[in-house]
């Protein structure tokens, strides 16, 4: 079965420490993406990825980082320069070109206390 | 730049009733259009598309959105509310890579659906 798979589901941290968030993918998708939703916010693009070895900040990549080594692969860390960590993260993946929509994982919720 | 309204945060239908979820979006490039689902504590599912051609696109679960450029609208639509629509719609619009930037997504905020008995 294709698809996206996030873990873990849920995932708790202490303030200061960094925290990396797995995606994987198994479409053959080259272009991969990381986004942040907030409740009444929508879902806000943190780091995108069209090709191995290669990607680009999105609208909010402050205090994020992340590689992109493999193709079907793609770890987000929240460093603790990150100053409002606590979200639902979701990761998605797209053939890539424009038409194409995007698939999403089901998601980690990060709560940083 | 691309932006995307959902106007209503909130909607609430009884079971049986018409579904219309409003989205307007801004776009400096003709827009490739999205709708996607999200249960709670879920990802997005794709509902529909708008890329080219016919501007009526049916979706899954008896959704459909028309795409009218003349309104810059994209709303969602469902003939008959079924207790299994109670989620959050999303509407989202692409740059088509216009931007140099790939396939990106700007989405709106959301409508949570509500379905009564």
């Amino acid at each position: 079965d294709g698809g996206i798979t996030q873990s873990p589901k849920y995932l708790f941290r202490k303030e200061g420490q960094n925290v990396t968030l797995s995606c994987e993918q198994n479409l053959n998708h080259d272009a991969m993406y990381w986004y942040r939703q907030d409740p009444g916010q929508g879902l806000r693009l943190i780091y995108y990825s069209q090709i191995v070895n290669d990607f680009q900040k999105g609208d909010i990549a402050e205090g994020y980082s992340v590689s992109r080594e493999k193709k079907e692969s793609f770890p987000l860390t929240v460093t603790s320069a990150q100053k409002n960590p606590t979200a639902f993260y979701l990761c998605a993946s797209s053939i890539g070109l424009a038409k194409y929509e995007q698939y999403f994982g089901p998601g980690t919720r990060l709560t940083v206390t | 730049a691309q932006s995307v309204t959902q106007l209503g945060s909130h909607v609430s239908v009884s079971e049986g009733a018409l579904v219309l979820l409003r989205c307007n979006y801004s776009s400096s490039v003709p827009p490739y259009l999205f709708w996607y689902v999200q249960y709670p504590n879920q990802g997005l599912q794709l509902l529909l598309k708008y890329t080219t051609g016919a501007t009526l696109v049916k979706g899954i679960n008896g959704f459909e959105a028309e795409f009218k450029k003349s309104e810059t609208s994209f709303h969602l639509t469902k003939p008959s509310a079924h207790m299994s629509d109670a989620a959050e719609y999303f509407c989202a619009v692409s740059d088509r890579g216009v931007t140099g930037g790939g396939n990106k997504l700007t989405f709106g905020t959301g409508t949570q659906l509500k379905v009564e008995l």
